[in-house]
């Protein structure tokens, strides 16, 4: 078993739709969680950071579930813009001092108009 | 500001060879990771270097190895390679080694090709 693990996708979508991404982890010690975008033959980018309380920004809106050890994106009124892979990333603080950042395979999603 | 770069973009081995892949970090940032990703899978983590030492270590044979130079700059050397090393690696620097000053800022990658 992977210690992330995303939907398989891929996400099909017409414009303006939502869309959610669900992600798992299975390290029950992992302290920070993110959600990154990755664009076809690109590096993957920052999107935004997954806090306890849930975050929203813009569009996007992200929750996280320590009990459950699941973390979700939600992605309203889609653009075209939003064709993308999107990666869920579980840090753990290791014991040098050092955290290590663990990525899901991703989840595409395409957006059609 | 300069972003982290990385040399070369795109590169063609054979079996056996050697390989050095050299990375540049944001000005500031003192952590550099590498993560070889193949086609169709998330990044996976191969090595940190923080302040020029070994911060962790992915599960990679010992045929992939790393450093950081004092101006925080990293080369990953991977020996005798294999088909199966044929994937885009990427740097990935921050300004930290650990927490939630631990965003990591990626390189376009070096895309490796074995043949």
């Amino acid at each position: 078993r992977k210690e992330v693990e995303q939907d398989p996708g891929p996400f099909n979508v017409p414009e303006g739709a939502t869309v959610a991404f669900n992600c798992t982890y299975s390290n029950s010690a992992s302290q920070s969680f993110f959600w990154y975008r990755q664009d076809c033959r690109k590096e993957p980018k920052l999107l935004m950071s997954v806090y306890s309380s849930g975050n929203e920004d813009g569009r996007f809106t992200a929750q996280l579930n320590r009990a459950s050890q699941y973390i979700s994106l939600l992605i309203r009124d889609s653009k075209l813009s939003d064709s993308a892979t999107y990666l869920c990333v579980v840090r753990t603080e290791g014991n040098t001092n050092a955290g290590k950042s663990t990525f899901g395979d991703g989840t595409t999603l395409t957006v059609k108009p | 500001d300069a972003g982290v770069t990385q040399s070369p973009t795109h590169l063609i081995k054979t079996r056996g060879q050697h390989v050095t892949l050299r990375c540049s970090p944001i000005s500031g940032h003192k952590s550099v990771s590498w993560y070889q990703q193949v086609l169709g899978q998330g990044p996976q983590f191969i090595f940190q270097y923080y302040e020029k030492e070994e911060r962790g270590r992915g599960n990679f044979p010992d045929r992939f190895s790393a450093r950081q130079f004092p101006n925080y700059s990293s080369e990953l050397n991977v020996n005798a390679l294999l088909l199966g090393d044929s994937a885009l690696y990427l740097c990935a620097s921050s300004l930290e080694a650990g927490g939630w000053t631990g965003e990591l800022f990626f390189g376009e990658g070096s895309r490796l090709t074995v043949l």
